[in-house]
């Protein structure tokens, strides 16, 4: 198995900008989780999918935060207008439903 | 929010001895999770703990549950340059699979 995959492992922006980010879970997990991680938060939970439908978003920072799942296999994560702060690296991973959770290697998003 | 706190933040030891991660929160979960995580890679999990008062261990790394299921702890023996890296604790709340991480334990073994 590929394991999670996430694209791109680098995006570099500018301020203003739409910054979308992909994640392709592993296949038969029906749990799909966007994290994001800074040195001064940590690893924080934005938002997570069961079987595609968006179950809590309660850690989607703001309304210029959104994600979709269109499908078992694909997930997105956009942030429309980007801002420095929104700098970090972003996470996916999938799950079973009460099994090991597996990450992706991260989006490195610097916004300048 | 359940939040859980991790120490030391940093520790810097020498090829061979022993240390200690603490995981501590005022709540109670359902279970406790630990995962190492190298630079440019996501966090891998290494254990999960979910009885009070728990123990395993995996080769030179034991874990701990606290018998309230508020706490846990990671002790490796004998640490090796292998070892360095970002531990993080997750407690998985009752309902779902909803992990909240701690801030984690950045650990640098020197040869």
């Amino acid at each position: 198995d590929a394991g999670v995959i996430q694209s791109p492992r680098h995006e570099v922006t500018e301020m203003g900008q739409e910054v979308t980010l992909r994640c392709k879970p592993i296949s038969g997990h029906d749990y799909l989780f966007w994290y994001r991680q800074t040195m001064m938060r940590g690893l924080e939970l934005l938002i997570y999918f069961n079987n595609n439908v968006p179950i809590d978003d309660s850690g989607m920072p703001e309304d210029r935060f959104s994600a979709k799942m269109p499908n078992a296999s694909f997930s997105t994560l956009k942030i429309q207008p980007s801002e420095p702060r929104d700098s970090a690296v972003y996470f996916c991973a999938s799950s079973r439903t009460n099994e090991k959770l597996f990450f992706g290697s991260g989006t490195q998003l610097s916004v300048l | 929010t359940q939040l859980l706190e991790q120490s030391p933040q940093f520790l810097s030891i020498q090829e061979g001895e022993n240390l200690t991660v603490y995981c501590n929160s005022s709540s109670v979960f359902s279970s406790l999770q630990w995962y190492r995580q190298e630079p440019g890679e996501g966090p891998v999990l290494l254990v999960t703990v979910v009885t009070g008062g728990e123990v395993k261990k995996l080769k030179r790394l034991t874990f701990q549950f606290g018998d309230a299921r508020k706490d846990s702890s990671l002790h490796i023996t004998a640490a090796q340059p292998g070892d360095t890296g970002l531990y993080l604790c997750a407690g998985e709340e009752a309902a779902g699979n909803k992990l909240t991480f701690g801030g984690g334990t950045r650990v640098l073994v020197k040869p």
